[in-house]
Formats: structure tokens, sequence, C-alpha cells
């Protein structure tokens, strides 16, 4: 099922570089995430953002900075990262960031930090 | 802190078989939601199935089901007739029913490999 976009799909930046990654939504929905996803470890939710406010952030380091302009789009600007930080980015979206709400994914920046 | 384990990293079916992915969580709360999730090559994510825990009936989706015992605190999930398809990581993840996404907790996955 598509109807949420995350470019780029792969990303290699070394750790002095600035970049950011972007999702876009075309569902109507009014709640936004970032996870991240390691080589066997849970997910880990980042922010998330309902109504445009960010409403959770899970002491994620300041290296990670969200971006959540409108409803529909959702940035995640990327500055001095460490390769620890090197792991496959997902975003999400629901229709709210409401009890038992569906998740709607985008395919992910793979992201190598050198 | 809830917690949600799934013991079986790797897991194999030969083509229109059966299999049993398992699924265990800790929790002390009684009203909550279960999910799984499939995410296959592609890396996108997909909503397979959704278990409301103070429902009795356990969730089916087509070929999908689920085995939800509450007092076990298992939440297993059955593929029947498996296709080519079905081939992903398959995620279980947990929600308190009076929090959001928010608080929404995922297991390490299942590799799910279909034989042909």
């Amino acid at each position: 099922e598509t109807g949420v976009t995350q470019t780029p799909r792969h990303l290699v930046m070394g750790m002095t570089n600035k970049k950011s990654l972007k999702c876009e939504q075309h569902l109507g929905h009014n709640a936004m995430y970032w996870y991240k996803q390691s080589a066997k470890k849970p997910l880990e939710l980042m922010f998330v953002y309902s109504l445009e406010e960010r409403v959770e952030n899970n002491s994620v380091p300041s290296r990670f900075s969200p971006e959540c302009p409108n409803s529909s789009h959702l940035f995640l600007h990327l500055h001095t990262l460490q390769p620890e930080d090197s792991a496959l980015y997902l975003c999400a979206s629901s229709r709210r960031a409401g009890r038992g709400e569906k998740l709607f994914f985008g395919s992910g920046t793979q992201l190598s930090v050198l | 802190a809830q917690t949600v384990t799934q013991s079986q990293p790797e897991m194999s079916v030969q083509e229109a078989e059966t299999v049993t992915l398992s699924c265990t969580y800790d929790t002390s709360e009684s009203d909550y939601y279960l999910f799984w999730y499939k995410q296959p090559p592609s890396r996108q994510m997909i909503l397979v199935i959704r278990q409301e825990a103070y429902k009795q009936q356990n969730a089916t989706e087509n070929r999908f089901s689920v085995n939800f015992q509450k007092a076990a605190k298992s939440f297993s999930l059955k593929i029947s007739d498996s296709q080519l398809g079905d081939a992903a990581m398959y995620f279980c993840a947990y929600s308190r029913s009076n929090f959001g996404n928010e608080k929404l907790t995922f297991g390490t996955g299942t590799r799910l490999t279909i034989i042909p």
C-alpha cells in the first residue's frame, strides 16, 4: 500500500556533513512519526508529530532535528552524525496519534555514516 | 516498561503449508492493543492484523489469524496456505490503550522464508 513516500532511498554521509531526510504522506493523516530500525533491535520511536506539533521526543540526540511544516510533510535534519547512527530510518503516518491507530509506513532511507 | 519478545529470529515453511510465529509480551495493563506488522524486502512495513485485548475473539484477516492468550500474554500469528509473497520480516507490537502510538513497542522480528 503506497501513500507515504520517503526520499532519498539511500544516503551515505560523512560525520561532518549536513543532510535531510524527507517524508511525504498523501493520505490526509494528522500524525507523523520517525522510527529508527537497526539490525537485530526493536524499532525505536524517535519523534511523533500530531497536527504539526511534536508530541513525543524519545531522548533523541540533538544531532537529529525534526521539522513538520504541515500535516503532509516531515523532515529529519541530520548533522555531525556518528557511525552508530547508521540504520534504516522509517517514516510513518496515521489518521491521528490515538489508541490502536494503524500506522502506514514509507520504504525508509538506508543511512550509512562513514 | 512493556516488552515484546519474539523468540524465533528465523522461520521457514513450505509453500501452501501453515506456519505459526510466536510473540509474548509483558504488561501489567488490562486493556491494550496488539499488532503484527510485515516488512517485505521493499522495506515498507504493512499492518497484517490488530487485536484489542478486551475482545475475546481472535482477529482474522483472510489467511492470517492470531491466537491471543491473554492470561499467558501470548499473541501468535498463524499464516495458512503460505505463499511466496508472505516472505518477510514479521514484527509483533504492543500499545497501551490509554496512549497513542507514541507508546507503541515492537519486538525484534522474525524472518519468514517460504520454500517453493
